[in-house]
């Protein structure tokens, strides 16, 4: 079956803009998750949708949203974005218990200028 | 809240020799704890994962971990690595409290050379 895919790829924006990334969980299911990735912080929780609810959420500022669409396909934003705002941005999806494998997309890579 | 720790930033090995990646968490509640992979430009791939029962567990292309309680370790072995196991790998948990908030360590990237 297809996995986790996420669009686009490659990012860049400048200060300021916002940005809008997209994931497509694999069929089936639930729950969708979105990290980010610096070299500086690893892996960082930002948080997670289940049903078109975000279920939790991690620390960081409200500048970052996202949303689950019933199809349970995904879309994260960044509003103002940062300096610091760049880094992969990885969605992974699941049935969506504590003990699921949770499915990585490739991530999209946004750099911010 | 949970913690990892992944105590190399990097270990250079040779291939078909044998490898242990460490890990070791902190958590007030019990946890769920996984292995990954991440090959470049990649996502993370699942390597293998404990949840209870058996404190020895065995993955995807020859990987095994061992659970310890006692020492909060979570460390992960490989008896002859391959040059395609050449990748970064990451020790996560996630508390048992109904749906899953992986906490990731900060990685070891495992180099085999010939």
């Amino acid at each position: 079956k297809a996995g986790v895919t996420q669009t686009p790829r490659y990012l860049i924006k400048t200060r300021g803009q916002q940005v809008t990334l997209s994931c497509s969980p694999i069929s089936g299911h639930r729950s969708v998750s979105w990290y980010q990735q610096t070299p500086g912080q690893g892996l960082q929780f930002l948080f997670e949708y289940f049903s078109e609810t975000q279920r939790n959420k991690g620390n960081f500022p409200g500048r970052f949203s996202g949303r689950q669409f019933s199809n349970s396909r995904s879309e994260m934003n960044v509003s103002t974005l940062e300096l610091g705002d760049s880094a992969l941005y990885l969605c992974a999806s699941s049935f969506g218990r504590e003990f699921d494998e949770q499915f990585f997309g490739p991530g999209t890579r946004l750099t911010v200028l | 809240a949970q913690s990892v720790t992944q105590l190399d930033s990097q270990v250079p090995v040779f291939e078909e020799a044998p490898v242990e990646l460490r890990c070791n968490y902190s958590s007030s509640v019990s946890v769920y704890l996984f292995w990954y992979v991440q090959y470049p430009n990649q996502g993370l791939q699942l390597l293998l994962k404990y949840l209870s029962g058996s404190t020895l567990v065995k993955g995807i292309n020859g990987f095994e971990a061992e659970f310890n309680k006692s020492q909060t370790s979570f460390h992960l072995r490989k008896p002859s690595v391959h040059i395609s196991d050449t990748a970064e790998y990451f020790c996560a948990v996630t508390p048992n409290t109904g749906f899953q908030k992986l906490v990731f360590g900060t990685g070891t990237r495992l180099l085999v050379s010939p």
